[in-house]
This record gives C-alpha cells, structure tokens and sequence, in this order.
C-alpha cells in the first residue's frame, strides 16, 4: 500500500494569504494524485486532479504542482469558503489511500 | 448531471450486519467508465476507502475489512450496496458512496453522495 502525508495538519490563515499543502507519497505515484475539499458536513469536492488540472467550476486561485513522490496544493489568495478541510488522494495503485488531512482555518 | 444517494439504517447493534445501498441518478451504473466505491469517514478523522465496484461485479476491498465486506451491482435498479459484517463501534462512521473514474481525471473520485451517519450502538 502507498502511504501519504499531509502537511500541515493545521493551518491558520487570512483572507487574502497564500497557503501551500503539501502531500508526500511513500512511493512514485507518477502523476496520479488529486485533492479534495471538505467542509463540515458535506462530502468532499473534487477540486484538482493529475496533479495539476482545475475540476470544472473550480476556481483558478487554486492550484497543483508537483511529481513523483512530493506534490503541493496551493491557494493563491484565500476566499472566506476556502476554509475547509482538504485532502490528497493517490490512485495509482489499489487500494486508493488518501492524506489525513489538512484544516485550514480562519486567523 | 449524476446524483448519489446512500440509504439504509443509521443504528446497527454491535457484531449485527451494516447494510447501504446508493442509489444512482442522471447516469447508468452500467458503464464500463467507472468503479462504483464506498468510503467512510469517521466522526473527526479523515477518509477511508472501503472498496469499489465495477459494473461487472468484480470487486477490491480494503486489505482492513476484506473478511467482513461484501459490495454488490444491482445494473436494472441503478444501485450498488455495501454490507459489512460483526460490526463493532469503530465501524461508526459516515458512510459515502462515490463515483470513481476507470481511466480520466486522474482516475478521481468525482461525484459523491451526501453521507449518511450510521453508529453501532446497543
């Protein structure tokens, strides 16, 4: 199985702050790595997937980055509804494994 | 545009059978697009994958659960089902159905169903 790590497990920003979250992957996933958005609840979101593409209707302040085995998720300018909690998820192999997570909360 | 919809008992005792079926809308289920998956979330923690479908009937299972997990296809009703047995309270959880793509974007999870709370309890 592929494990994957989410940094920071927390974070606390402000409207108008950039932030990056970064998912590592215990192996090369090439480029099968998507993130989720999840607000209290409601089932998460698609928000970005293979790395880097825009889910349609997503807003373009977010975006992806990365390869192999180190990936980032990035919100240019942060909106009052980016606070949520996000996710990144794996599906190069099965099982899929997802991240633990990453709340992004109000300063 | 597809919908998911999970439905079934939200209390289950302890060493009883779990039991949701999603119901999907706007889409056929029997298309050889995607893997029908079910995925959990316990109350505060993060996700976890419990298995997917296909529209043939092949299954995978989460390595976890894989002794006590069945997932089925119903193709004429439009539904998928999960059924886990001797259920403890760590199989409290809310429980998603989701639509997962076979080969583009990224092989996402990119429809969901809304959740339902199921709490093993006596």
């Amino acid at each position: 199985d592929i494990q994957m790590t989410q940094s920071p497990s927390s974070l606390s920003a402000s409207v108008g702050d950039k932030v990056t979250i970064t998912c590592r992957t215990s192996q090369s996933i090439s480029n099968y790595l998507n993130w989720y958005q999840q607000k209290p609840g409601k089932a998460p979101k698609l928000l970005i997937y293979a790395v880097s593409s825009l889910q349609s209707g997503v807003p373009s302040r977010f975006s992806g980055s990365g390869s192999g085995t180190d990936f980032t998720l990035t919100i240019a300018s942060l909106e009052p509804e980016d606070f949520a909690t996000y996710y990144c998820q794996q599906s190069s192999i099965t099982p899929p494994s997802l991240g633990q997570g990453t709340k992004l909360e109000i300063k | 545009q597809v919908q998911l919809q999970e439905s079934g008992p939200g209390l289950v005792k302890p060493s009883q059978t779990l039991s949701l079926t999603c119901t999907v809308t706007g889409g056929s289920i029997n298309s050889g697009d995607y893997y029908w998956t079910w995925i959990r979330q316990p109350p505060g923690k993060g996700l976890e994958w419990i298995g997917y479908i296909y529209y043939s009937g092949t299954t995978w299972y989460s390595p976890s659960l894989t002794s006590r997990l069945t997932i089925s296809i119903d193709t004429s009703e439009n539904q998928f089902s999960l059924s886990l047995s001797s259920v403890t309270a760590a199989d409290t959880a809310v429980y998603y159905c989701a639509r997962r793509n076979k080969i583009v974007l990224g092989r996402s999870f990119d429809f969901w169903g809304q959740g339902t709370l199921v709490t093993v309890s006596s």
